[in-house]
C-alpha cells in the first residue's frame, strides 16, 4: 500500500490565486482529515469527512472547501489565497470500524503564499 | 474544551540514557491517545496507539502509558539512539464515534547527543 499521498510537495501562490491540494489513500479508510500545522499553533483540523459524500467543519474551516466524492480522494480547495494560508497542510485517514481510530497521515504540503 | 499539553518544549540527552516524554490533557473523557514521531520536514509517523480502556501500550523500545483519572500520558523510550531525534506529538481523541475529534499538543524535540 502506498498509503496516504499527497500532492504537490510544495507550492508557492500569489495572494488571491486558488489551487486545490491533493490527498489520496489506498487503504480504504472511512475518515479522512485536513490538518494545517504552524509554529506555536500545533496542527489544527480543517475539515473532515467520515465517507463519500459527507463533510463537516473542523476547527479553522475559514477559507477551505472539500468535496469527498470517491472513498479515495479528498481534495482541499484554496478559494482566494491569502498570507495567513501559509502553512503546512497534512492530508489524514483512519478506519472507523472496530473503533480503533488509528490516525495514519502523508507527508504534506507546503504551501507558502506572498 | 479539551487541551493538551506537552512539556518540555525540547530535551536534549546523550546517547544511552533512557528518558520520559510528558503529555496532560485537561477532559478525562477521552476516547484514545495516539503518540506520533514527525521527523523535519516529514508528516507524522504513528507510534502507539492506547484505548481509554488501557492502561499501556508496548512496541520494541517505546512504551506509552496513559492514566485517565489524572490527564496524563507518557512515552517512555529506552536506550536512546541518535536515530531517536525527532519530534514527538501527542493527541487525544474525543468520542467513540467517527466524528470524534483528535486534538495535539505542539510536541517535544527530542535531540539524542551520540
Amino acid at each position: 500500500n502506498a498509503g496516504v499521498t499527497q500532492t504537490p510537495k510544495f507550492q508557492v501562490l500569489k495572494t488571491g490565486q486558488s489551487m486545490t491540494l491533493q490527498c489520496a489513500q489506498d487503504m480504504n479508510h472511512e475518515y479522512m482529515s485536513w490538518y494545517r500545522q504552524d509554529p506555536g499553533m500545533g496542527l489544527r483540523l480543517i475539515h473532515y469527512s467520515v465517507g463519500a459524500g459527507i463533510t463537516d467543519q473542523g476547527e479553522v474551516p475559514n477559507g477551505y472547501n472539500v468535496s469527498r466524492s470517491t472513498t479515495e480522494d479528498f481534495p482541499l480547495r484554496l478559494l482566494s489565497a491569502a498570507p495567513s494560508q501559509t502553512s503546512v497542510y497534512f492530508c489524514a485517514s483512519s478506519y472507523t470500524m472496530g473503533g480503533r481510530y488509528e490516525q495514519y497521515f502523508g507527508p504534506g504540503t507546503r504551501l507558502t503564499v506572498t | 474544551k479539551q487541551e493538551v499539553t506537552q512539556i518540555p518544549a525540547a530535551l536534549s540527552v546523550p546517547e544511552g540514557e533512557n528518558l520520559v516524554l510528558n503529555c496532560s490533557f485537561t477532559d478525562s473523557a477521552i476516547y484514545n491517545l495516539q503518540w506520533f514521531r514527525q521527523d523535519p520536514g516529514k508528516g507524522l509517523t504513528s507510534l502507539l496507539l492506547i484505548q481509554s480502556s488501557q492502561r499501556e501500550q508496548t512496541s520494541g523500545r517505546l512504551n506509552a502509558s496513559l492514566d485517565k483519572s489524572s490527564g496524563r500520558s507518557t512515552l517512555y523510550i529506552a536506550a536512546s539512539q541518535p536515530g531517536d531525534s525527532a519530534t514527538y506529538l501527542c493527541a487525544g481523541r474525543h468520542g467513540s464515534s467517527n466524528t470524534g475529534k483528535l486534538i495535539f499538543g505542539q510536541g517535544t524535540t527530542l535531540q539524542v547527543k551520540p
